[in-house]
């Protein structure tokens, strides 16, 4: 089976311009959470889609937000770039049979994106 | 919100050696804990998880311990290899998908 997907892999953008990120989750996956990890703050939670609706939100601005399509692959959008949005960004996903169980998720090799 | 502390932040061991990493978590709700480890130039990939449930769960050469009443679990690798080498992460999990990571830990296996 095909692990999590991301594309781009890399991208550089200016400051004030905004990016669009992709993610293929595992075949038959229904979850998909976004991470944003830097080396000063560590591997962030962004949010969570589920069945095409967000279901949780970190405690980022509005200038990210998400979505999610019906065959459950994921795109992310960052607004108005600035340069602490330089990260990795990381797509995890998960079954979630049941919304009351924890279930593993798997990450995705990530989008390293570079705002000059 | 829930709140993980991981210890130490690098760890350099002799191959063969045993290396042990521990976090705390803060939320006593929190009910899942998984353990990443994440090589250079790649995602987090999991290597063992436990369930409140459970106090130990071991694979190999990996075992992982929780304790619920003081509130922290440990990762255990033994005979340590040079390939062992990355950086480990530990997490948390109340409800939702929304993992809490700890801060990190740099292993280093010398051969």
């Amino acid at each position: 089976k095909a692990g999590v997907t991301q594309t781009p892999r890399y991208l550089i953008k200016t400051r004030g311009q905004q990016v669009t990120l992709s993610c293929s989750p595992i075949s038959g996956h229904r979850s998909v959470s976004w991470y944003q990890q830097t080396p000063g703050q560590g591997l962030q939670f962004l949010f969570e889609y589920f069945s095409e609706t967000q279901r949780n939100k970190g405690n980022f601005p509005g200038r990210f937000s998400g979505r999610q399509f019906s065959n459950s692959r994921s795109e992310m959008n960052v607004s108005t770039l600035e340069l602490g949005d330089s990260a990795l960004y990381l797509c995890a996903s998960s079954l979630n049979r049941d919304d009351w169980y924890q279930e593993t998720q798997y990450f995705g090799p990530g989008t390293r994106l570079l705002v000059l | 919100g829930e709140n993980v502390e991981q210890h130490p932040s690098t760890l350099s061991v002799q191959e063969g050696d045993s290396a042990v990493i521990k976090c705390t978590y803060s939320d006593s709700a929190s009910n899942y804990f998984p353990w990443y480890k994440q090589e250079l130039g790649k995602g987090p990939q999991l290597i063992i998880d436990i369930r409140s449930n459970v106090g130990e769960k071991k694979d190999q050469r990996i075992a992982v311990t929780l304790n619920k009443t003081a509130k922290h679990f440990s990762l255990h690798i033994t005979e340590t290899q040079p390939e062992d080498s990355a950086v480990y992460f530990c997490a948390a999990l109340r409800a939702g998908n929304m993992l809490t990571f700890g801060g990190g830990t740099r292993l280093m296996v010398k051969p």
